[in-house]
C-alpha cells in the first residue's frame, strides 16, 4: 500500500486565487513527520513546510499552511494569494518514527498558475 | 553559502562506465541520504548514513556503492552503468527531530 498518496497529478489555479494540494498518508507509527517539498523545473527541492505528528495547531509559513487532520490521515498543502513563480512539481513527504529516517514521498502534483 | 553541494550537475556517459557522485553538507547534519528520481518524477531514497555509519540500503543493485569518509561526505560510485540507471540522483542531510531535509540540487545521470 501506498504510504503517500497525492491523487491530483496536476492542479490549474488562477494568479492571485488560492489553491489546496491534496496529500493522504498511511502508518501506524505514533510519531512522523509530513513535509511538503517545491520542485520548479531548475530541479532543486525546496522545503516549504513540516508538520509533526503530536503538534496540536496547524503549521503555516508565509503564504502556505498545511490543513491537517489526524483523524482522516490528511495533510493537504494550501497555497494563498497564488503567483507565477509558484508553478512547480509538489511533492508531500512523511517521516516515520521520532529519528532521522527517510523521506517517503508521494507521487507528486504539477501545479501551473495561470495569470 | 550552499548547505549541500553535489557534483557534477549534468553526467552523460556510456553503458558499461563507472562513474562517481560526490556530496558535502556544511550544515554540520549526522544524517545523509541517497535519494533517486525516475522519469516520472518519482522520488524514493536508496542509502542512508548516519555519522558515516550504512543505516539503510534499500534494495539497491550493489553496482552502486555510496562512501562516507565521514560525516560531512557522502559519496556514491556507480559501477557497469545500465540504460535503467538513468536518473535524477539527489543528496540530502539532516539532524535529527523536526529538521527538514536539505537536498542538493541533483545530479542528472544520462546514459548514452
Amino acid at each position: 500500500a501506498q504510504k503517500i498518496t497525492q491523487t491530483q497529478p496536476g492542479m490549474f489555479v488562477q494568479e492571485k486565487e488560492a489553491v489546496t494540494l491534496d496529500c493522504t498518508y498511511d502508518t501506524s507509527d505514533p510519531s512522523y513527520g509530513l513535509f511538503w517539498y517545491k520542485q520548479p523545473s531548475s530541479g532543486e527541492m525546496i522545503f516549504l513546510i513540516y508538520q509533526g505528528s503530536y503538534d496540536q495547531q496547524n503549521a503555516t509559513e508565509g503564504r502556505y499552511s498545511l490543513n491537517f487532520q489526524k483523524a482522516r490521515k490528511s495533510a493537504n498543502l494550501v497555497i494563498s494569494a497564488s503567483q507565477l513563480g509558484d508553478s512547480a512539481m509538489y511533492f508531500c513527504a512523511m517521516r516515520e518514527g521520532p529519528g532521522n529516517t527517510p523521506l517517503v514521498f508521494g507521487k507528486g502534483t504539477r501545479l501551473s498558475v495561470i495569470a | 553559502d550552499t548547505a549541500v553541494s553535489q557534483t557534477p550537475k549534468y553526467l552523460v556517459t556510456q553503458m558499461g562506465n563507472d562513474k562517481s557522485i560526490k556530496c558535502e553538507q556544511n550544515l554540520g547534519h549526522d544524517t545523509m541520504y541517497w535519494y533517486k528520481q525516475d522519469s516520472k518524477k518519482f522520488l524514493k531514497i536508496m542509502f542512508s548514513y548516519n555519522n558515516k555509519e550504512l543505516i539503510i540500503n534499500e534494495t539497491v543493485p550493489n553496482r552502486f556503492s555510496p562512501k562516507s569518509p565521514d560525516k560531512a561526505h557522502l559519496n556514491l560510485h556507480i559501477n557497469s552503468l545500465e540504460l535503467g540507471d538513468s536518473a535524477v540522483y539527489f543528496c540530502a542531510s539532516s539532524q535529527i527531530g523536526a529538521q527538514p531535509q536539505h537536498f542538493g540540487d541533483g545530479t542528472r545521470l544520462s546514459i548514452l
